[in-house]
């Protein structure tokens, strides 16, 4: 079975920057993803870890440690339109590839 | 450009009702994943489909859910009958697996209220 745990939520000041973190257990690791969720819409697709080390792509960035079950995503340069939920999902290779997310970090970016 | 649509956006419906939800995939993708997301719970997988059949349901309550894709261009869920727990946001996914990171792409959703 999985278990994803993040925190809740996070408050940030516009300009900053935010780590959010996540560690899970799995039995059949076979990636990690991080979504992006605004109120009332569907999670976005934001980054993809499979191997150790860190993505970047822009703003954001997302490391992963797989000895640990261990990962975070980092937003630098925080902007308003960050506000949302933050899902962490780690799909399982021996059950059909399907994705277990965690209950979400909701960040609150403040001017 | 490609989207998941999913219909109808929103539902309110009364308990004992049936209630229909429907998909459209993005064309090519052979995965689907029907997932249900409430503030308790967060986003839980009910069903999953490849190439039209499907995979894994354990997340779905059997007696009174039931998914299908009757072709490769529509996706069903449906509850018979409706209870007031059933109120949720339900969300379809599609994704291909012929390579790539293999990430889901998600519809809009179907925001459903059982009174």
């Amino acid at each position: 079975g999985q278990n994803i745990d993040q925190p809740t939520e996070m408050t940030a000041t516009e300009g900053a920057i935010v780590q959010i973190n996540c560690t899970y257990q799995t039995s059949g690791f076979n990636g990690l993803f991080w979504y992006q969720q605004h109120a009332g819409e569907a999670p976005t697709f934001l980054s993809y870890n499979v191997l150790d080390g860190l993505e970047e792509k822009g703003r954001f960035s997302s490391f992963l440690s797989r000895s640990k079950g261990y990962s975070y995503l980092l937003l630098k340069e925080l902007q308003m339109k960050d506000s949302a939920s933050y899902l962490c999902a780690v799909r399982d290779g021996t059950a059909g590839n399907k994705l277990t997310f965690g209950g979400g970090t909701r960040v609150l970016v403040k001017p | 450009d490609a989207r998941v649509t999913q219909t109808p956006r929103h539902k309110v419906t009364e308990m004992g009702q049936e209630v229909t939800m429907r998909c459209q995939p993005i064309l090519g993708h052979n995965t689907v994943f029907w997932y249900r997301q409430t503030m308790m719970q967060g986003l839980e997988l009910l069903a999953y489909f490849r190439n039209r059949a499907p995979l894994d349901d354990s997340g779905m309550p059997k007696d009174r859910f039931s998914a299908e894709m009757p072709d490769a261009t529509l996706a069903t869920l449906k509850i018979q009958p409706s209870e007031p727990r059933d109120s949720a946001v339900y969300f379809c996914a599609s994704g291909s697996r012929t390579g790539g990171i293999n990430e889901q792409f998600f519809g809009p959703g179907t925001r459903l209220t059982v009174l």
